[in-house]
């Protein structure tokens, strides 16, 4: 089953408001989580890393006052996509890393943005 | 650089054929982690495999395997008697010491019947 859930799975909102996507690690505890944006026919780019209880460290490019992240807890993680524009609409995904026996990585289901 | 290659953008075969998606890796480090996912239109990522570096044992699961050679950088992917449900795009990656995973650019696979 799967360890990592993201939700929503599907989100329609309308221009220039604020959207949340939720990442859950289910069954461990995620030190690290990392997020990923995929434009069409293109392969993933890293967002930002997130580590529990500090701030995200974000890729060049990336703004951190549109995309916030928040880590608040080791199975929680958010990004909040803020002021909406149609640009923004994308397929985002999110990863997390566990240690010990989680020593690898697990995606979340990944989550459809449009922006209307 | 860390970087991996995925020269392949796109491969069609026709069912039942053996089909091998191509991987090469770049990095400087001694540890790291090899992973092949795929990726149907649904979007969602499916976990194929994991290698450590230390390990170049070949996989095979079923109608996949896996050839992992250090001496080339290589990771490469064969699926034996395709089946149009292996449609999907198929990633290689690099996870490495800062954990976080450099992604191949993707091979299309489209299998026709």
């Amino acid at each position: 089953g799967a360890v990592v859930s993201q939700h929503p799975s599907r989100v329609i909102c309308k221009s220039g408001t604020s959207v949340k996507i939720e990442c859950r690690s289910l069954d461990f505890q995620a030190t690290t989580m990392f997020w990923y944006r995929q434009f069409p026919k293109q392969s993933l780019m890293l967002m930002a890393t997130s580590n529990e209880g500090s701030k995200a460290t974000y890729e060049q490019g990336v703004e951190k006052d549109k995309f916030l992240i928040n880590h608040a807890s080791l199975t929680l993680s958010t990004l909040t996509v803020t002021s909406a524009h149609p640009e923004d609409s994308s397929f985002y995904i999110c990863s997390a890393h566990g240690w010990g026996q989680r020593n690898t990585i697990y995606f979340g289901e990944g989550s459809w943005l449009t922006v209307v | 650089a860390q970087k991996v290659t995925q020269a392949q953008t796109e491969i069609s075969v026709v069912e039942k054929e053996d089909v091998t998606l191509d991987c090469v890796y770049e990095t400087r480090d001694t540890t790291y982690y090899l992973f092949w996912y795929k990726q149907p239109p649904s979007g969602e990522l499916v976990f194929l495999i994991r290698r450590n570096s230390f390990d170049e044992q070949n996989e095979i699961s079923g109608r996949y395997s896996w050839n992992f050679q250090k001496s080339t950088s290589s990771f490469n992917f064969t699926i034996t008697a395709s089946q149009v449900v292996d449609s999907a795009v198929y990633f290689c990656a690099l996870w490495d010491s800062n954990y976080q995973l450099i992604w191949g650019a993707g091979t299309k696979l489209i299998i026709k019947p």
